[in-house]
């Protein structure tokens, strides 16, 4: 039981370039999100899912777009990366009405 | 929206003292509050969940309470060992919350000096 998972651990992009960030939780829970967590500004939800086949948008959800693939996995993208999108990222999935569980986090930067 | 504040960004304590720290919240009171801990390069990882008809919770060395009337937690940790040094991070849940995120403060880095 491996809880969340998140792949890379680490990336750096150049401006512009894109890629996609993989979560996969195997607690069979049907909410799923994404963070973004930056020095002085706590963690900022970017999207989440409440369940498979839905995406709502949080409170920083410019330059992002996600794909909740099924159950397991929801996938956050990033079309065309800017600098502002340097960050450390966060894929969770909660227990409902208990505790949320976190992943290890992708260090990202765009340089 | 939501506000939380942590009433300080970094906590500085002696091993063997008790660390307190703070939670406040604006607007609507929350189904319940959490609580995590953070090290560094790592998820933050769960402590603590106190309900809004709770005053208190205990866990070990750890104590929660929760005023819904100030519209504050606190967060105790006795006898502090530097083991404990981390950031704390408090979390609320709406009051209908559902599948609904939680909102999250800021986080309070504390330092247990030996």
């Amino acid at each position: 039981n491996a809880g969340v998972t998140q792949t890379p651990k680490f990336q750096v992009l150049k401006t512009g370039q894109s890629m996609t960030l993989q979560c996969a939780q195997d607690m069979n829970h049907n909410s799923m999100y994404w963070y973004r967590q930056d020095p002085g500004m706590g963690l900022r939800l970017i999207y989440y899912s409440a369940s498979e086949g839905t995406t709502d948008k949080g409170e920083v959800p410019n330059g992002y777009n996600v794909s909740r693939l099924n159950k397991r996995e929801f996938s956050l993208r990033l079309e065309s990366a800017a600098p502002s999108q340097t960050s450390v990222y966060f894929c969770a999935s909660p227990d409902p009405g208990r505790e949320q569980f976190f992943g290890p986090g992708t260090r990202l930067t765009v340089l | 929206s939501q506000k939380i504040e942590q009433n300080s960004e970094a906590l500085n304590i002696q091993e063997g003292k008790t660390a307190t720290l703070t939670c406040n919240y604006t607007n609507y009171s929350p189904a319940y509050l959490q609580w995590y801990r953070q090290d560094p390069g790592r998820g933050p990882v769960f402590l603590l969940l106190i309900r809004e008809n709770e005053k208190e919770k205990r866990k070990e060395r750890l104590k929660v309470t929760f005023d819904t009337t100030l519209k504050q937690s606190l967060f105790h940790i006795t006898a502090s060992q530097p083991a404990d040094s981390a950031t704390y991070l408090c979390a609320l849940a709406r009051p209908i919350s559902g599948n609904t995120p939680l909102v999250f403060g800021k986080g309070t880095r504390l330092s247990v000096i030996a």
